[in-house]
C-alpha cells in the first residue's frame, strides 16, 4: 500500500546549524508534498508545501527539495533556533494523505 | 478568520462503551477530515468528506467507527464499542478542496481503559 517513509526518528543540533529531514513515497501519483510542525500537545500546522511541478521552494530559513524520478523529498531549515524545536512530519498526496512517522528535533541553545 | 472547532477535548471511556466527537471546520471548506494519531506517531486518515459525501473511508474501522457529515458542514465521528488500541488524539481537519493546505483541529484526546 501507500507509504511515506521518514528519516532520521530523532535529530539533535545546536542553535544556528542547519537541520535535515528526508522522506521517501511510494505512490507515484504523489503529487502534493506538505510538511507540518506539531509542538507537544499542539495541533500540527502547515509550514510548508511543494507541488510536483516545482523542484525547490524556500520560505525564509525553510526550503524543501523533491526529487520525483527517485520519490525522494527533503525539507531544509538553516539557522535553527530553540524555538524550532517540535516533531516534523512530512506528507506525500496523490487525493490521501498518507504522513511519515515524525523527527523529533531538538535546537540547543 | 475562525479555526477548526472540536470537542469535547479530553474524554476518558471504559472498553465497550461507545463515544462521540464533533467537528465544526473552517467556513466555506468542503473537504473534512478525520485522522487518528497514536502517541508516538504521525496521523492517520480515517475518513476524508467531500460536502456531504464521503470520498475515502478505506482505513475506517467500520466495524466499531462511524462519521456522518449532514449538510456538508458539522460532522460527528463515534466509536461504539471502543477498544484500548483505540485510545489516541483524534484530529479533524479541513480544507478549501481537496489536496489543498488541510487545517487542523486541536484534537480530542481518548483514553480508553
Amino acid at each position: 500500500g501507500e507509504n511515506v517513509e521518514q528519516h532520521p526518528s530523532t535529530l539533535s543540533v545546536q542553535e544556528g546549524d542547519s537541520a535535515v529531514i528526508k522522506c521517501t513515497y511510494s505512490d507515484s501519483a504523489s503529487n502534493y508534498f506538505p510538511w507540518y510542525k506539531q509542538e507537544l500537545g499542539k495541533r500540527p500546522q502547515l509550514i510548508i508545501d511543494i507541488r510536483s511541478n516545482v523542484g525547490e521552494k524556500k520560505d525564509q530559513r525553510i526550503a524543501v527539495t523533491l526529487n520525483k524520478t527517485a520519490k525522494h523529498f527533503s525539507l531544509h531549515i538553516t539557522e535553527t533556533q530553540p524555538e524550532d524545536s517540535a516533531v516534523y512530519f512530512c506528507a506525500a498526496s496523490g487525493g490521501r494523505l498518507i504522513f511519515g512517522a515524525g523527527t523529533r528535533l531538538a535546537v540547543h541553545p | 478568520e475562525a479555526g477548526v472547532a472540536q470537542s469535547p477535548r479530553y474524554k476518558i471511556i471504559e472498553k465497550r462503551q461507545s463515544v462521540a466527537f464533533w467537528c465544526n471546520p473552517i467556513s466555506g471548506h468542503a473537504t473534512l477530515y478525520w485522522y487518528q494519531q497514536i502517541l508516538g506517531q504521525g496521523p492517520k486518515l480515517l475518513i476524508q468528506f467531500q460536502n456531504n459525501g464521503v470520498v475515502d473511508d478505506s482505513q475506517l474501522p467500520k466495524d466499531r467507527f462511524s462519521a456522518e457529515r449532514l449538510k456538508g458542514v458539522d460532522s460527528t465521528l463515534k466509536i461504539q464499542p471502543a477498544k484500548l488500541e483505540d485510545s489516541a488524539v483524534y484530529l479533524c481537519a479541513s480544507s478549501l478542496v481537496v489536496m489543498d493546505e488541510q487545517y487542523f483541529g486541536p484534537g480530542t484526546r481518548l483514553t480508553v481503559t
